[in-house]
């Protein structure tokens, strides 16, 4: 299995501030289809996973634009690049170009 | 707008089964398949399988291969995921997702909670 790795655990923010996650994996995310399944999910405390972005760096409808993922093969970014309070919560990356699918250990975001 | 809306909490014994359902609204049911999540208590998320609802094909998580089932009904739009030999540790939140194939797991459930307690 492909294992996804997230760093840091933690990441306590200063509103305002910018944030990055960094999300790895074991082995490249890049499909034969040429696509990089990557996506990455903030999950809010007591709310399901909502997904922000897909295919490493495309935001879905609704997300706002302080939010951006980047990268390639194994080597995957999240940042925010103005922290709000709305943000608090953990954030998973995700790979979906190889079976089974494989989430890392989530990162949690806290207001400083 | 999509919707995928699941089932009520369940409490179960140690080695009953459960089987939670999902039903969704506001695409087409066949056009997209649906992967299973879960999610033990302060824990991170664990896929646990997928189905196709065109074909009803699956594909199960090793972790869970020979205890655990996918099916859909196509007529009411809806999914559902049957877990048995139920253990203490599979005490979780369960999630139904909305997956594409070219467009990995978009919309969730609400989640489900299973706990599994004598």
């Amino acid at each position: 299995d492909v294992v996804m790795t997230q760093s840091p655990l933690s990441l306590p923010v200063t509103l305002g501030q910018p944030a990055s996650i960094s999300c790895r994996s074991s082995q490249s995310l890049v499909h034969s289809d040429g696509n990089t399944y990557l996506n990455w999910f903030q999950q809010r405390p007591g709310q399901s996973p909502r997904r922000l972005i897909y295919k490493v760096s495309n935001r879905d409808s609704g997300v706002p634009d302080r939010f951006s993922g980047s990268g390639s093969g194994t080597d995957f970014t999240l940042k925010i690049s103005r922290v709000e309070a709305e943000d608090v919560g953990v954030y998973y990356c995700m790979q979906g170009t190889h079976w089974p699918l494989t989430f890392g250990g989530g990162t949690k975001v806290e207001i400083k | 707008q999509v919707q995928l809306v699941q089932s009520g909490p369940e409490v179960k014994k140690p080695g009953a089964s459960v089987k939670v359902s999902c039903k969704a609204s506001g695409y087409t049911f066949i056009s997209y398949d649906i992967s299973w999540v879960r999610q033990a208590p302060g824990q991170g998320l664990e896929w646990m399988g997928w189905i196709s609802p065109y074909n009803g094909n699956t594909n199960y998580a090793q972790k869970f291969q020979g205890r655990l089932a996918m099916t859909t009904d196509t007529s009411t739009s809806t999914a559902y995921m049957e877990l048995r030999s139920l253990r203490s540790d599979d005490t979780a939140v369960y999630y139904c997702a909305r997956d594409g194939v070219y467009d990995r797991v978009d919309y969730w459930g609400q989640g489900t909670l299973v706990t599994v307690s004598s």
